[in-house]
């Protein structure tokens, strides 16, 4: 099993930019979920999903957009990338929410 | 309001020695309680968790903690070694409500040759 796997590993964007953040996980888990992690500030939740087609939002979902048509992907999207947003983004996933969660390696993000 | 913090931002012990990695959280009604492990360049790894309704739980070579009664729960490493080195994050969550994981800030452990 490759378990949570993000891409791509680091990007370099431009203010005003937009992208998506690949998320992908053959476990066959329900529930996925997108954090950031910044120095001194541990991981906050930004938007997560119980299944497909059914998302919300987490902690800072601000500038940020997610869908979830297929229980192995759930995409993060940067609508118009800015400074604050830099930062490493993981996503992860379990079988229900509240359970032990599996993380991918993360995406390194930097908005010039 | 919800937070998990963590007593010590690091902790150096020397390899073989116990370490204790601490964490403090506010919410009475947080019911389950994860630890991770985050080497440097790799995502959060499950190490071990405890429901509320159980004091202590022991892993292989790692036994949590849990003191209901001040809102305390620590980690301890058995015998370290060099591959314990890394960040510990302690994350507590409420089944009621926002059904939210809150995460600490993490301590950074470092195994001294």
């Amino acid at each position: 099993n490759a378990g949570v796997t993000q891409t791509p590993k680091f990007q370099v964007l431009k203010t005003g930019q937009s992208m998506t953040l690949q998320c992908a996980q053959d476990m066959n888990h329900e529930y996925m979920s997108w954090y950031r992690q910044d120095p001194g500030m541990g991981l906050r939740l930004i938007h997560y999903s119980v299944g497909a087609g059914i998302t919300d939002q987490g902690e800072v979902p601000n500038g940020y957009n997610v869908s979830r048509s297929t229980t192995e992907d759930f995409p993060l999207r940067l609508l118009s990338a800015a400074p604050s947003q830099t930062s490493v983004y993981f996503c992860a996933s379990s079988y229900q929410r509240g359970q032990p969660q599996h993380f991918g390696d993360g995406t390194r993000l930097s908005i010039l | 309001g919800e937070s998990v913090g963590l007593h010590l931002p690091t902790l150096s012990v020397q390899e073989g020695d116990n370490s204790i990695i601490n964490c403090a959280y506010s919410n009475s009604a947080s019911d389950y309680f994860i630890w991770y492990k985050q080497e440097s360049g790799k995502g959060p790894q499950f190490i071990i968790d405890i429901r509320s309704n159980m004091d202590k739980r022991q892993g292989q070579r790692v036994t949590v903690l849990l003191n209901k009664t001040v809102k305390h729960l620590s980690l301890q490493i058995a015998a370290t070694q060099p591959g314990d080195s890394a960040v510990y994050f302690c994350a507590d969550y409420i089944a009621q409500g926002a059904q939210k994981l809150v995460f600490g800030q993490g301590t950074r452990l470092t195994i001294n040759p």
